[in-house]
């Protein structure tokens, strides 16, 4: 079956440094990656996507890249800021099936001024 | 246009009552799913409805129930409440499974977040 993992948090960080969140995935077929982002009290919004292999979703100066030949998606910002505390969950969705995301368990990153 | 609303946001309960939750979707949308959130499973799937047919089931007790109207709202329920199941509950909608542009992309509520004491 399909799964994504993703490193153990919390990750905590000072304000502008650089933020990597790695995300590996196992699937059957050709899937659609996700970062979702959950604020403080909050539900989850998609932060970012790639649908395809070599594809680079960026939002909000976060950046993923879609890396078919390590099965990974790690999450990148250059810069980091205390208003980018929250938990971030790599998914992956596959077409052709149920469309039903397969979630990581979540890192939490913690940004300190 | 609106995002996806779920009532009520905050409730109390005691062990061995009910509890019911709305979720009304992304106009247009008619797929919605549901999740439980807990610090120690992370986010689990509960089960997904389109055109008011559950259409997958996750690895809940029967006690976890829900139904979707014609208008592609839906409701969960939860019987016997345990004090495992408090817990944030998430309701997530999305374009009918097979529609083109459908990547698997979910579009959460903000959730209900459920105390049982």
């Amino acid at each position: 079956g399909n799964s994504v993992t993703q490193m153990e948090g919390p990750v905590t960080l000072s304000e502008e440094a650089f933020l990597t969140i790695n995300c590996t995935y196992t699937a059957t077929g050709y899937p659609s990656l996700f970062w979702y982002v959950q604020y403080p009290g909050e539900g989850l919004q998609l932060l970012l996507k790639a649908t395809k292999a070599d594809d680079k979703g960026s939002n909000k100066g976060f950046e993923a890249t879609y890396r078919k030949e390590t099965t990974s998606f790690h999450l990148e910002k250059g810069s980091v800021q205390v208003s980018d505390s929250a938990v971030y969950f790599c998914a992956l969705s596959e077409a052709g099936g149920s469309y039903i995301p397969t979630f990581g368990r979540g890192t939490s990153l913690i940004v300190h001024p | 246009k609106a995002g996806v609303t779920q009532t009520p946001r905050y409730l109390i309960k005691t062990r061995g009552q009910q509890v019911t939750l709305s979720c009304s979707p992304i106009s247009g949308h008619r797929s919605v799913s549901w999740y439980q959130q807990t610090p120690g499973q992370g986010l689990q799937f509960l089960f997904e409805y389109f055109s008011e047919t559950q259409r997958n089931k996750g690895n809940f007790p029967g006690r976890f129930s829900g139904r979707q109207f014609s208008n592609s709202r839906s409701e969960m329920n939860v019987s016997t409440l345990e004090l495992g199941d408090s817990a944030l509950y998430l309701c997530a909608s999305s374009l009918r499974p097979g529609q083109q542009l459908n990547t698997g992309e979910l579009f959460f509520g903000e959730g209900s977040r459920l105390t049982v004491l």
